[in-house]
């Protein structure tokens, strides 16, 4: 158990660019969560997977957001022409099938200049 | 929009003393989770209580949930500097977290 790992840990971009994150969950790990947390905030749910299957999404996901999790292990969460407002650390987090505890990654943390 | 709620938002103490958190929420659930975050470790999961038990115990934690009142308490006792965190509860499977509430334990 290598715990959840996400890629990068930091990126810097300007803004209108768009960046793509990583998450790989703990292995056997059926759901994926993706959440948001600015400086002195909680982190605010995006979305998650059952498997494969993207079964929430936020209000906060905009059209500008898009979340993958094509073969069930790893997840990838875009953001397309990335505005100021986007820097916040983006954390993932697993849970395994019927258990509530998430377990958490290091997050991305992001900047937009 | 976010469920939990902690108070205070800050607290600061002795070690040794105990550390008393609270968190309220709106709606019903299923479950409530506390976690701690610091800038070493991330985000970790303390405990869970479910809707159905009262109180619930983990080490030097203590939690306890009243669903009449819609709200639940952490308590840490004999603090170390080494929980110096911040504190959040969440509501069911990937709920909503509060603002947290920073915790420091002064050696």
């Amino acid at each position: 158990d290598t715990g959840v790992s996400q890629d990068p840990r930091h990126k810097i971009t300007k803004r209108g660019q768009n960046v793509t994150f990583r998450c790989d969950p703990i292995s056997e790990h059926n759901r994926l969560y993706w959440y948001r947390q600015t400086l002195g905030q909680g982190p605010e749910f995006l979305t998650y997977f059952q498997n494969e299957a993207q079964l929430e999404k936020s209000r906060l996901l905009s059209d500008r957001f898009s979340a993958e999790r094509p073969k069930g292990s790893f997840s990838t969460l875009e953001i397309q022409r990335t505005e100021q407002g986007d820097s916040a650390m983006y954390l993932c987090a697993s849970s395994s099938p019927g258990r509530e505890t998430q377990y958490f990654g290091p997050g991305t943390r992001l900047l937009v200049l | 929009s976010q469920q939990g709620e902690e108070d205070p938002q800050a607290l600061s103490i002795q070690e040794g003393e105990n550390a008393t958190m609270n968190c309220s929420y709106k709606t019903s659930i299923n479950n409530l989770q506390w976690y701690r975050q610091n800038s070493g470790r991330g985000l970790v999961h303390l405990i869970l209580i479910r809707s159905n038990e009262r109180e619930k115990h983990s080490g030097r934690l203590r939690v306890t949930l009243d669903t009449s009142k819609k709200s639940s308490s952490l308590l840490i006792t004999a603090s170390r500097a080494a929980d110096t965190a911040s504190y959040f509860c969440a509501t069911d499977s990937h709920g909503a977290f509060g603002k947290g509430t920073l915790l420091t334990v002064n050696p």
